[in-house]
């Protein structure tokens, strides 16, 4: 299994201008999640889907970010416009999920977002 | 508002000697915990999970306990090698549907040979 695959790796952009970050899930999860890490907030829920329907997206900044799951093999997070205050680590987890039981999440290894 | 936290930022141990890496929560209503491991630019690695139903769980050189009475999680790692330096995050997650894992702010574990 590839695992969890996150697309860029690396991002650098301009403020104003729109991010997309990409995901794929391990093929069987049902469950996706963004998270979004800083040294001064720690990892941050921002949305999560389940079967392909958002389930919580309490966790978004605001309405320059939006999410989207078209499938159960891919996702998208996007920001726009973006600002300097969005520069982080942006990762993507999936699970299963069960309605009489929790798994633990597997994660890719993050984009790197800097808005300069 | 409820949080998972750490008792200690920093945690420097020498090789071969065993690691005790703190966690507290405050949400009782939390049943299921993991503890993840963060290497340097890379995603955070699951270890080990327990459920509520448990007090103790034992991996491969890590033991997880959880003390439901004080709400107090904890990562034991025995014969700790460099290899083990990274940062350690607690998560926690609510039994109530549509909950997602709740990550503490994470432990630096610095191993010295």
């Amino acid at each position: 299994d590839a695992g969890v695959i996150q697309s860029p790796r690396h991002e650098v952009t301009e403020m104003g201008q729109e991010v997309t970050l990409r995901c794929k899930p391990i093929s069987g999860h049902n469950s996706l999640f963004w998270y979004r890490q800083t040294m001064m907030r720690g990892l941050e829920l921002l949305i999560y889907f389940n079967n392909n329907v958002p389930i919580d997206d309490s966790g978004m900044p605001e309405d320059r970010f939006s999410a989207k799951m078209p499938n159960a093999s891919f996702s998208t997070l996007k920001i726009q416009p973006s600002e300097p205050r969005d520069s982080a680590v942006y990762f993507c987890a999936s699970s299963r999920t069960a309605s009489d039981r929790a798994y633990g999440y597997t994660f890719g290894s993050g984009t790197r977002l800097t808005v300069v | 508002g409820e949080s998972v936290g750490l008792h200690l930022p920093t945690l420097s141990v020498q090789e071969g000697d065993n690691s005790i890496i703190n966690c507290a929560y405050s949400n009782s209503a939390s049943d299921y915990f993991i503890w993840y491991k963060q290497e340097s630019g890379k995603g955070p690695q699951f270890i080990i999970d327990i459920r509520s139903n448990m007090d103790k769980r034992q991996g491969q050189r890590v033991t997880v306990l959880l003390n439901k009475t004080v709400k107090h999680l904890s990562l034991q790692i025995a014969a700790t090698q460099p290899g083990d330096s990274a940062v350690y995050f607690c998560a926690e997650k609510s039994g109530q549907a549509g909950t997602a894992l709740i990550f503490g702010k994470g432990t630096t574990l610095s191993v010295s040979s």
